[in-house]
């Protein structure tokens, strides 16, 4: 069973730019969520999609943003960028239900200059 | 919110000595997982371990709920045991994990 699947693996973008993040789930997975991981701040939870409907969200500004489409996959796009999101962003995904561990894939190492 | 207190931040060990790492948490939580993060960033699952004892190989984890700690055992280590390892927990209905900082762990050959 193929794991989750995240591309491209690294991306080098300019201050003021946008850029979209691919996110294939496991197949059978319905819930995507997304990760942002930097030296400064750790792991910090970006936003949860289920069913094409996003369910949970943390506590990033307007310019992050994402959706999920019919096959479970998942983009996340963030706008205008500034020099500190400049990180690992990670995608994970999980089967439906509560009592279920997540999987995380190999992730998309972002550079804003 | 929940907090998630790991400890040790470092840990070095030599080849084929044991090690016990540590995950505190403030709440009461449903789901509690184990992760390795190799160099190149990759998060591997080690435990999806809510309550109870598991062991894989050479690991093991431990969680007692009602204490609000859970245990990671990693005995013989190896080489390729480097990495950090997390702990991060989920509330119930909350939908995500939160992150402890993490464990630094350097074994020397």
């Amino acid at each position: 069973k193929a794991g989750v699947t995240q591309t491209p693996r690294y991306l080098i973008k300019t201050r003021g730019q946008q850029v979209t993040l691919s996110c294939s789930p496991i197949s059978g997975h319905r819930s995507v969520s997304w990760y942002q991981q930097t030296p400064g701040q750790g792991l910090q939870f970006l936003f949860e999609y289920f069913s094409e409907t996003q369910r949970n969200k943390g506590n990033f500004p307007g310019r992050f943003s994402g959706r999920q489409f019919s096959n479970s996959r998942s983009e996340m796009n963030v706008s205008t960028l500034e020099l500190g999101d400049s990180a690992l962003y990670l995608c994970a995904s999980k089967k439906q239900g509560d009592n279920s561990p997540l999987h995380f894939g190999n992730g998309t190492r972002l550079t804003v200059t | 919110g929940i907090q998630v207190e790991q400890s040790p931040p470092d840990l070095i060990l030599q080849e084929g000595a044991n090690s016990t790492l540590r995950c505190n948490f403030s709440d009461s939580v449903n789901n509690l997982q184990w992760f390795h993060q190799n160099p190149w960033g990759q998060l591997i699952n080690l435990f999806y371990i809510p309550s109870g004892t598991k062991q894989n190989g050479r690991l093991s984890a431990t969680t007692v709920a009602t204490e609000r700690y859970s245990l990671l055992y990693i005995s013989s280590s190896q080489t390729t045991d480097s990495g950090v390892y997390f702990c991060a927990v989920e509330r119930r209905s909350q939908g995500n994990l939160i992150f402890g900082k993490g464990t630094k762990l350097s074994v020397k050959p």
